[in-house]
Formats: C-alpha cells, structure tokens, sequence
C-alpha cells in the first residue's frame, strides 16, 4: 500500500516569515513527485513536478528540494505572503500503484 | 477560459437519487482523471481515460459509480443510489499522455447527499 504523508497538518505564519513543509513517500518504485497548491473556491493548481534524485526546482519565492533514496521532499516559502495562504498538497507515483497518491495536505494561513 | 471545467459546482441531493457530474478537460489533453476529495483528506484516485478508453479503476469506485468518456473528450461520472458516505468534492484533471506530466485540475464538483 502506498501512503504519502504530509506535516505538519496546518500552520500559522505571520506575513514575513519562512516556511517549509514536509513530503514523505515510499521510495521504491518512485516515478515522480508532484507539488500543489489548491486555494479555497479554486482548482488545485501544479507548482512542481520533480524526477530526479537531489533535484531543486524554484517558482518565484517557493522551492521545492527531493530526496528518492529516503522518500521525502521539501517545500519551503520564503518571505510568506497572505495570498500563500492555501492548502499545499504533494503526491506521489509509483511504478506499482500507476497513479497520483495524494498525501493529506499541509492547510497554510499567513496572518497578516 | 481554456481550463478544466465541472458542472456543477454543487450538487445536493437526497439519498437513493442517481447524480450525473460533467468534466470538459483542456481540449488537446488525451488523459482525463477522477477524484474524490474528503474534508481533512487528500484527492483519491477514481479513474482514469485514454482517450475514450477507461484503462484503470480504483477498487473505491463502487459498482454504483460509472464513468465515461464516449468521445475522447468530456467526461461524465454517474453515481446511482447515492448514499450519504458519497458526499465529498469530485475532481476532474487532464493532461498530456505521461504519467510525469502535470494534471490540470478543474474546481471540482461538491455533492452533498442528504
């Protein structure tokens, strides 16, 4: 069974401040990882997909760091703004389940 | 708007009533998916097509669930009987053919059965 798992759960920031977040994974069979975020009302939007052992990919002021061998990746915000406020999803695919397996979410609120 | 998009957004039904749900992927995507989203929980993969062709089924999908895409382009869920434990958010993406290429998701259909 494939379980991805996401921490913490939910975090308050204050407008300013740095933030990661945390993806873990099975690492066997890893194809690829996929970074969202999905705001209240809206669609989930992609922010990164990541292959590679070690791989960094950047958007703006969000990167995101991955880690095959151990079966995690990191999503770090710098500088948090309260439009980042969101619910940050990761998921997984895996040559064995052959789809997204979606971690519970990371819900982010930025306080102004 | 040349996104995903879902009709409707909401759905309230009554428990036993049949519901039909509606996705129109980005029109030169092949790979259309479902989803079902739960409070507190991540989407849980349902079903996806190549094409008009359905080519794998999560063991959630009960035989209550159906879903098709006739012409390789929108996609329809059909739920019969629904029961209250189907009230959550369906989501509907597309992409390119590839599993490592991104899904497009639409903004989801919310259906609450009472």
């Amino acid at each position: 069974i494939l379980n991805v798992e996401q921490s913490p759960q939910s975090l308050h920031v204050q407008e300013g401040d740095s933030t990661n977040f945390t993806c873990s994974f099975p690492s066997s069979n890893f194809y690829a990882l996929h970074w969202y975020r999905w705001e209240t009302a809206k669609s989930p939007e992609a922010l990164f997909v990541m292959t590679l052992n070690g791989d960094e990919k950047k958007k703006g002021r969000i990167s995101a760091t991955l880690n095959t061998k151990e079966g995690y990746s990191y999503l770090y915000i710098k500088g948090s703004q309260p439009e980042d406020s969101a619910t940050y999803l990761c998921a997984s695919f895996s040559g064995s389940a052959r789809q997204l397996t979606f971690g519970s979410g990371t819900q982010l609120t930025v306080l102004p | 708007d040349t996104g995903v998009s879902q009709d409707p957004r909401h759905k309230i039904t009554k428990r036993g009533q049949n519901v039909t749900f509606r996705c129109d992927p980005i029109s030169e995507h092949n790979r259309l998916y479902w989803y079902r989203q739960t409070l507190g929980q991540g989407p849980e993969f349902l079903t996806y097509f190549q094409n008009e062709a359905q080519l794998e089924k999560s063991r959630l999908l009960s035989d209550r669930f159906s879903a098709e895409r006739p012409k390789g382009s929108f996609s329809t869920l059909e739920i019969q009987r629904t029961e209250q434990g189907d009230s959550a958010m369906y989501l509907c993406a597309s992409s390119s053919e590839g599993h490592l290429n991104e899904q497009f998701f639409g903004p989801g259909t919310r259906l609450t059965v009472l």
